[in-house]
């Protein structure tokens, strides 16, 4: 069974642009949720979404937003950039009930400049 | 709001040592408690997963305990090897009402010396 895949793997972006980022979870997942990773944080909870909907949000400006599709595909977005926002982003998937096992991406490396 | 504290934040054992590193949480309610795995730049590998009605689960050398009145897990690395060398995360998954996340420590930084 295929991993999580997310893509891109690295981007590079300029101050005030917009990103979006690609996560595909394996196969019959149907929960997807996304992890900002910095080294003075840590891994911070972005959103959740399931079967389209998102069960749940962390705290972030309303400049990260993400949305699921109908094949359990996720995207999160990040309009006007900042420095700040340079980061590693991760995608896991679970089975969405159940033991809410997650298994994790490789990772997007957003950078910001 | 749930807070995961890992201590230390950083071991260094020459290789072949038996190891503990220690996972400590404030709230009890959760559905499971995941330890994972992190090499630079990398994404997350999952090692063990406890479930909130478990005590202790085992995977190789690895063997993960959870006592969930107290708030505590720890993970015990037997035998290590320079392989072994990594960033391990402990992460809570949330029992409450809409929780549905992962509530994750800063790691240990783990160097296993030959």
């Amino acid at each position: 069974k295929a991993g999580v895949t997310q893509t891109p793997r690295y981007l590079i972006k300029t101050r005030g642009q917009q990103v979006t980022l690609s996560c595909s979870p394996i196969s019959g997942h149907r929960s997807v949720s996304w992890y900002q990773q910095t080294p003075g944080q840590g891994l911070q909870f972005l959103f959740e979404y399931f079967s389209e909907t998102q069960r749940n949000k962390g705290n972030f400006p309303g400049r990260f937003s993400g949305r699921q599709f109908s094949n359990s595909r996720s995207e999160m977005n990040v309009s006007t950039l900042e420095l700040g926002d340079s980061a590693l982003y991760l995608c896991a998937s679970s089975g969405g009930t159940g033991t809410y096992e997650q298994y994790f991406g490789p990772g997007t490396r957003l950078t910001v400049t | 709001k749930q807070e995961v504290t890992q201590i230390p934040a950083a071991l260094s054992v020459p290789e072949g040592e038996n190891l503990v590193l220690n996972c400590s949480f404030t709230d009890s309610a959760i559905y499971n408690l995941q330890w994972f795995r992190q090499d630079p730049g990398k994404g997350l590998t999952s090692l063990l997963l406890i479930q909130s009605s478990q005590r202790e689960q085992t995977s190789g050398r690895l063997n993960a305990s959870l006592d969930k009145s107290s708030g505590r897990s720890t993970l015990y690395i037997a035998a290590s090897q320079p392989g072994d060398s990594a960033t391990y995360l402990c992460a809570v998954f949330g029992s409450g009402a809409g929780s549905y996340q992962l509530t994750f420590g800063k790691g240990t930084k783990l160097s296993v010396i030959p």
